[in-house]
């Protein structure tokens, strides 16, 4: 039973990068699936942030594309984001999320099965 | 506002039947891609509900049902319960945003 755990700062300044890590467990990183990143700001609904396929193949929102990175690290086991620049408006609960290949095999995930509790962020001075 | 529409809240007694819309286009669900439906507690993370429009993941009570037809799909729950209580929302694929697309989510009440 794979299990997600998302671990990184809770405070982060202003224009500085908020940096968050996955830890998988009960499962490879290096498995064919799609890791992705799902954010939740206080009180909305959830947005897709960006996702990385085990072979390091990498899709972003378009509207966060330009300020965010996601990466594998195999040796670890875990999956990390990056989001540079950030304002209050990238306070949220950020989640991370695996998705099973879809079939037939495609360039981007399909659906989320398993999901990490999720580590709330907040953007302030 | 959110690619994918769905209805802000939805009610019910227990025991009665109620659905959920989500509303797309020709860039998602019309263009064929399949749409997932989301359970979410508040204060918890969203579970797995409904996956390729229709088929029910281990675990999930055959109460929650899916549809899907043109650029719409819909989540039923028969039978409803106070343990139902939840927000419930749909996603799918963008071809045009080259991503995935939640809808905004609906608030489901047991009356």
């Amino acid at each position: 039973q794979v299990q997600l755990q998302e671990s990184g700062p809770g405070l982060v300044k202003p224009s500085g990068t908020l940096s968050l890590t996955c830890a998988v467990s009960g499962g490879s990183i290096s498995s064919s699936n799609w890791w992705i990143w799902v954010r939740q700001p206080p009180g909305k609904g959830l947005e897709w942030i960006g996702e990385i396929y085990h072979i390091g193949v990498t899709n972003y929102n378009p509207s966060l594309k330009s300020r965010v990175t996601i990466s594998v690290d195999k040796s670890k086991n875990q999956f990390s984001l990056k989001l540079t620049s950030v304002t209050a408006a990238d306070t949220a609960v950020y989640f991370c999320v695996r998705a099973p290949p879809p079939l037939p095999p495609q360039p981007h995930s399909d659906y989320m099965d398993v999901w990490g509790k999720g580590t709330t962020v907040t953007v302030s001075s | 506002q959110s690619v994918l529409t769905q209805p802000p809240s939805v009610s019910g007694a227990p025991g009665q039947r109620v659905t959920i819309s989500c509303t797309g286009s020709s860039s998602n669900i019309g263009a064929g891609q399949d749409v997932h439906w989301y359970q979410q507690v508040p204060g918890t993370a969203p579970k797995l509900l409904i996956y390729d429009n229709t088929n029910r993941p281990s675990g999930v009570p055959d109460r929650f049902s899916g549809s899907k037809s043109g650029t719409s799909a819909s989540l039923a729950i028969t039978g409803l319960q106070a343990e139902d209580e939840a927000d419930y929302y749909c996603q799918s694929y963008d071809s045009s945003l080259r991503g995935s697309v939640f809808g905004a989510g609906t608030k489901v009440t047991v009356l």
